[in-house]
């Protein structure tokens, strides 16, 4: 069962342009985090949002958690193919194991 | 040195054959699992250990079976390997770090192809 759905699942964008990518689950989770996995590596962890309504950010990438702790964006502003990549978001429900989404497949092209 | 390191990184095997992943940390973490992904269903828990003496399934377990050596050792076995199990495996290791809960660190990943 996945309870965390990402949306859009593939995103391809010119160089400049912003973005948005939303995750949303019926659950509550204690915790979210953000991921970026590149062609033949493992995910690497951008960031972590714990509190409702918390915003973060690394950059030109914004994340929001929601304020009932069940959703979560990350905005990226003015793209660039270095931000090409695989976005997932994973949920904890308090010490169980990560719940990751399907993920967000973005292409930046110059 | 990669501090979740997997082997091997690549592997192809017939059906019907018994096969054993590696996965070993350095980053004294506790808590170890192991995740496949496919292409369009993003990662999939497989198994967790929380310490060596604690195993648990994940969502799709039939098929697999674990073995937590150590603290750093965690490997998956595939019984009796069979097509649909071909994919990328991941393992990862996390600490949980009170009310920040879950943060996972990833190996490089083994893709497994089974002929």
């Amino acid at each position: 069962t996945q309870l965390l759905e990402q949306s859009p699942q593939f995103l391809s964008i010119q160089e400049g342009e912003n973005l948005t990518v939303y995750c949303n689950s019926s659950s509550v989770f204690s915790s979210l985090q953000w991921y970026r996995q590149e062609p033949g590596e493992g995910p690497v962890l951008l960031v972590t949002v714990v509190t409702g309504g918390e915003v973060k950010k690394l950059k030109r990438l914004t994340f929001q958690f929601g304020d009932a702790r069940k959703d979560s964006s990350l905005h990226i502003t003015a793209a660039q193919p270095g931000d090409t990549g695989l976005y997932l978001c994973a949920g904890d429900t308090s010490g169980y194991a990560l719940n990751f989404g399907k993920g967000t497949s973005l292409l930046v092209t110059p | 040195d990669a501090d979740v390191t997997q082997t091997p990184r690549n592997r192809i095997t017939k059906t019907g054959k018994r096969i054993m992943l590696e996965c070993s940390q350095t980053k004294g973490h506790d808590r170890m699992y192991w995740y496949r992904q496919d292409p369009g269903l993003g990662l999939r828990l497989i198994y967790y250990s929380f310490d060596v003496k604690d195993i648990n399934k994940g969502e799709i377990s039939d098929g697999y079976s674990v073995s937590r050596q150590a603290q750093a050792k965690f490997s998956l076995s595939l019984e009796s390997a069979i097509p649909n199990q071909t994919a990328l495996y991941f393992c990862a290791t996390s600490d949980l770090r009170g009310n920040w809960g879950t943060e996972a660190f990833f190996g490089q990943g083994t893709r497994l192809t089974v002929v």
